[in-house]
């Protein structure tokens, strides 16, 4: 199997910084993406690490670590709007396999 | 400069009725993808279409499911004899594909999909 695990729901501080882990357990993949979810909504794209190592992007990182099975998403100064679901997913042959995603609440 | 659509947004049907949802994908993409999103769950894979090539049908659940791609561009997905477990967010994604890379899918808004 390729089971992609992240934690089902998570709560932080407006400002505050938060960590959303996923770990699995497939080999062969080509990158790892992650996308955010607003309830109702598209997923969008967040950002992609193909190579180990941490990718930064504004108030958002993501780090890979292929030999640990491992990835997170770093979020910093939370917002109130970054309330969303937040999708880990491999991609391997085109395919995105993705994990059941974290819900993420901010409160004030 | 439009994203990704799909029509229509909200489909009821009753049990056994066949159903089509419809995606556009952004112009000029070459790879359209098709994913299910169930209540509770993580999106998960149903086809994969690139080029002119033979699509990856790997994860269609049943062959009550099908999928075309006419033209390079529109997509319909159809489901034959639909029963309550179809009822979902059906979401459509399109990318470019260059050589070497995995390029960032862009999803539409989706498709909820009752069945009663």
């Amino acid at each position: 199997g390729q089971n992609i695990d992240q934690p089902t729901e998570m709560t932080a501080t407006e400002g505050a910084i938060v960590q959303i882990n996923c770990t699995y357990q497939t080999s062969g993949f080509n990158g790892l993406f992650w996308y955010q979810q607003h309830a109702g909504e598209a997923p969008t794209f967040l950002s992609y690490n193909v190579l180990d190592g941490l990718e930064e992007k504004g108030r958002f990182s993501s780090f890979l670590s292929r030999s640990k099975g491992y990835s997170y998403l770093l979020l910093k100064e939370l917002q109130m709007k970054d309330s969303a679901s937040y999708l880990c997913a491999v991609i391997k042959a085109g395919k995105l396999i993705f994990g059941q995603g974290t819900t993420l609440q901010v409160k004030p | 400069g439009a994203g990704v659509s799909q029509s229509p947004s909200n489909k009821v049907t009753e049990k056994g009725k066949d159903v089509e949802l419809r995606c556009d994908p952004i112009s000029g993409h070459t790879a359209l993808y098709w994913y299910r999103q169930s209540l509770g769950q993580g999106l998960e894979f149903l086809i994969y279409f690139q080029g002119n090539s033979a699509p990856d049908k790997s994860g269609l659940p049943s062959d009550r499911f099908s999928a075309e791609r006419t033209g390079g561009s529109v997509s319909t997905l159809t489901i034959q004899r639909t029963q309550q477990e179809d009822s979902a967010v059906y979401l459509c994604a399109s990318s470019w594909v260059l050589a070497g890379g995995d390029n960032e899918q862009f999803f539409g808004p989706g498709t909820r999909l009752t069945v009663l």
